[in-house]
């Protein structure tokens, strides 16, 4: 069956911009996740959804990052004034039930790149 | 916070060549799990593995969850291995989270 999609795969944006990551998790997963990803580290956790409940959002660096997920599937990661520190690649994740020591399975990412 | 801390950070060895990767963390965890992060970006999970060990062909994992050490062997090494390794782990009451190491990043030459 289909994986975790992310759309775009990337996106350059100029400093000051506002931009909008989507992630479609498999069918049916109850959680979903975001990631952020510097350049040579690993991920980083930035907020968690159960259905559409954002049960954690600790791992947001600041209040121009905002994550929605409506209607318990589509979730979007929105950026404002984007910044150059902002640039790194932005992984979704999601699991079938409701808790993350499940499985959790990864999309391919969006590449972020602020100039 | 927690620390995971992974070595080698980077490791190159020939074709066929056999390898260790260590993950240590320090405090208790509720579970962790081994990740290949391909050199496109994509993450796979490889193991799921609070404790014990598990084995899925080439590749087999332990965890001394007591120790609070985790090792990733790779046998007869193949070009498709390289990339990079991650080790991450769930705090004990709060598994909404998985927190990574940095990463061993591997590279595997014909």
């Amino acid at each position: 069956g289909a994986g975790v999609s992310q759309s775009p795969r990337y996106k350059v944006a100029k400093r000051g911009q506002d931009v909008a990551l989507r992630c479609d998790p498999i069918s049916g997963h109850v959680s979903l996740f975001w990631y952020q990803q510097a350049l040579g580290q690993g991920p980083e956790f930035l907020t968690y959804f159960q259905n559409e409940a954002q049960l954690d959002k600790s791992g947001l660096p600041s209040d121009r990052f905002f994550a929605e997920r409506p209607e318990g599937s589509v979730s979007t990661l929105k950026i404002q004034r984007t910044q150059q520190e902002d640039s790194a690649v932005y992984l979704c994740a999601s699991s079938p039930n409701g808790q993350g020591a499940d499985t959790q399975y990864f999309g391919p990412g969006t590449r972020l790149t602020v100039l | 916070g927690i620390q995971v801390e992974q070595s080698p950070p980077d490791l190159i060895l020939q074709e066929g060549a056999n390898s260790t990767l260590r993950c240590n963390f320090s405090d208790s965890v509720n579970n962790l799990q081994w990740f290949h992060q391909n050199p496109w970006g994509q993450l796979i999970n490889l193991f799921y593995i609070p404790s014990g060990t598990k084995q899925n062909g080439r590749l087999s994992a332990t965890t001394v969850a007591t120790e609070r050490y985790s090792l990733l062997y790779i046998s007869s090494s193949q070009t498709t291995d390289s990339g990079v390794y991650f080790c991450a782990v769930t705090l004990m009451n709060r598994d909404d989270k998985i927190i990574f190491g940095k990463g061993t990043r591997l590279h595997i030459l014909p």
